[in-house]
């Protein structure tokens, strides 16, 4: 199979602190990896696009300078959400492609509630 | 337009009986990938089945159909025999093959199986 972790699956934060988020491709290397948001009852809404060695591309309307992604290895991108506020309160979920296949296998999701 | 339309925000089955969760999508390229998920409460997104744009027979795993009627641009899941831990949001999405790793999602389907 395809197993994608992500850490942590829940996080509170206060208001202004930075929160990093981890995904990482348990049995297989992904060149690229997906960065998503999901509001509640709401279907997912990609944010970026990670590369592994280059820079994410990013999705129209979501601020780079706010939610940075590093891709270091071809098993971990890592999203860090900036000076979190409250409406940056949602669940975020990462997906992995596997080099040669169609799909895309995601990772649990993280609970992300800045207060 | 759309990409990918879900028109049943929410489903009801019997338990054992089948269940057809609609989905059409909208593309102009001639080579693309169709996904269905399914992200039950703990949010984590499991991949169900995939059916190329270039398959010749429908795409089935398990208890998991997909109707692919390429002319009428649809990619419609039957889950046979369903069960009371299939109640859960289902997404439909496809990848186009022009437009790189990018998946479109659908609005998803919220289904409940019925004791």
């Amino acid at each position: 199979g395809a197993v994608v972790s992500q850490h942590p699956s829940r996080v509170i934060c206060k208001s202004g602190t930075s929160v990093k988020i981890e995904c990482r491709s348990l049995d297989f290397q992904a060149t690229t990896m997906f960065w998503y948001r999901q509001f509640p009852k709401q279907s997912l809404m990609l944010m970026a696009t990670s590369n592994e060695g280059s820079k994410a591309t990013y999705e129209q309307g979501v601020e780079k300078d706010k939610f940075l992604i590093n891709h270091a290895s071809l098993t971990l991108s890592t999203l860090t959400v900036t000076s979190a506020h409250p409406e940056d309160s949602s669940f975020y979920i990462c997906s992995a492609r596997r080099t040669g296949r169609e799909t895309q296998y995601f990772g649990p999701g993280t609970r992300l509630l800045v207060l | 337009a759309q990409k990918i339309t879900q028109t049943q925000p929410g489903m009801f089955v019997q338990e054992k009986e089948a269940v057809t969760l609609d989905c059409t999508y909208d593309t102009s390229d001639p080579s693309y990938g169709l996904f269905w998920y399914k992200q039950p409460s703990s949010g984590e997104m499991i991949f169900l089945i995939y059916q190329g744009s270039y398959d010749q027979q429908n795409a089935t795993e398990g208890r998991y159909s997909l109707n692919f009627q390429k002319a009428r641009k649809s990619a419609n899941l039957v889950i046979s025999a369903s069960q009371l831990g299939d109640s859960a949001m289902y997404f439909c999405a496809m990848r186009e093959e022009g437009t790189g790793n990018q998946f479109y999602f659908g609005t998803g389907t919220s289904l409940t199986v019925i004791p």
